[in-house]
């Protein structure tokens, strides 16, 4: 079945450091979705259906559907980006990976 | 726009108790998914359905676990006999079509003692 693998696991930085999380699939894809989710909170869409590279504020996605991976970068990381950001493949239904948790620390 | 809505937020539960998870979708959204998340894990797919019609169900423990949408708007989750390994949080989500984006609600937290 299909797979999803984020690393890192968690990741503990100092504020204004920056951050790299990764995506990798296994199977053939259709697009991808990376989400945000604070502890107890509801799923927020951070990239829908990114290819190539796109940005949104201090947020940049960069997706290779034909290698089958994906990655986020958070610049100028602040505290508040503190949360889980997880991946998942669109192929009708989401599957997800396990997530990486951000922790950014003053 | 009204968002995804679900209730309760919270339950605890004894083991063998049931319980029931409500999920109001946006409207005009046809398409309806159920999400299981155990703790510090992804959301994986348990049910969703194209207006009434369940389309997907195998991921469904089926001998205890049972989801409708019987006027393809609102949806009922149900858990007979909860055990201890279903405590998670219950994703809602819905999507204008199948293979659309899928806009989540807040989730319904579930502890079973």
């Amino acid at each position: 079945g299909q797979q999803v693998q984020q690393s890192p696991t968690s990741l503990v930085l100092q504020e204004g450091e920056n951050a790299e999380l990764q995506c990798n699939f296994s199977t053939s894809l259709n697009s991808m979705q990376w989400f945000y989710q604070r502890p107890g909170g509801s799923l927020i869409s951070v990239f829908y259906n990114p290819s190539g590279t796109k940005q949104s504020g201090r947020l940049t996605s960069t997706t290779v559907i034909k290698e089958r991976r994906s990655s986020l970068h958070i610049s100028s990381s602040q505290i508040t980006d503190s949360g889980t950001y997880l991946c998942a493949m669109r192929y009708n239904v989401l599957y997800f990976g396990s997530g990486t948790k951000l922790t950014v620390e003053p | 726009e009204a968002g995804v809505t679900q209730s309760p937020r919270y339950a605890v539960l004894q083991e063998g108790q049931a319980v029931s998870f409500w999920c109001d979708p946006i409207s005009g959204h046809d398409t309806l998914y159920w999400y299981q998340q155990p703790r510090d894990q992804g959301p994986q797919l348990l049910v969703y359905f194209r207006d009434e019609a369940v389309i997907d169900n195998s991921q469904l423990p089926s001998d205890r676990f049972s989801a409708v949408r019987p006027k393809g708007t609102n949806s009922t989750l149900k858990i007979q006999s909860a055990k201890q390994g279903d405590t998670a949080t219950y994703l809602c989500a819905s999507s204008l079509g199948r293979g659309r984006e899928q806009y989540f609600g807040p989730g319904t937290r579930l502890t079973v003692l």
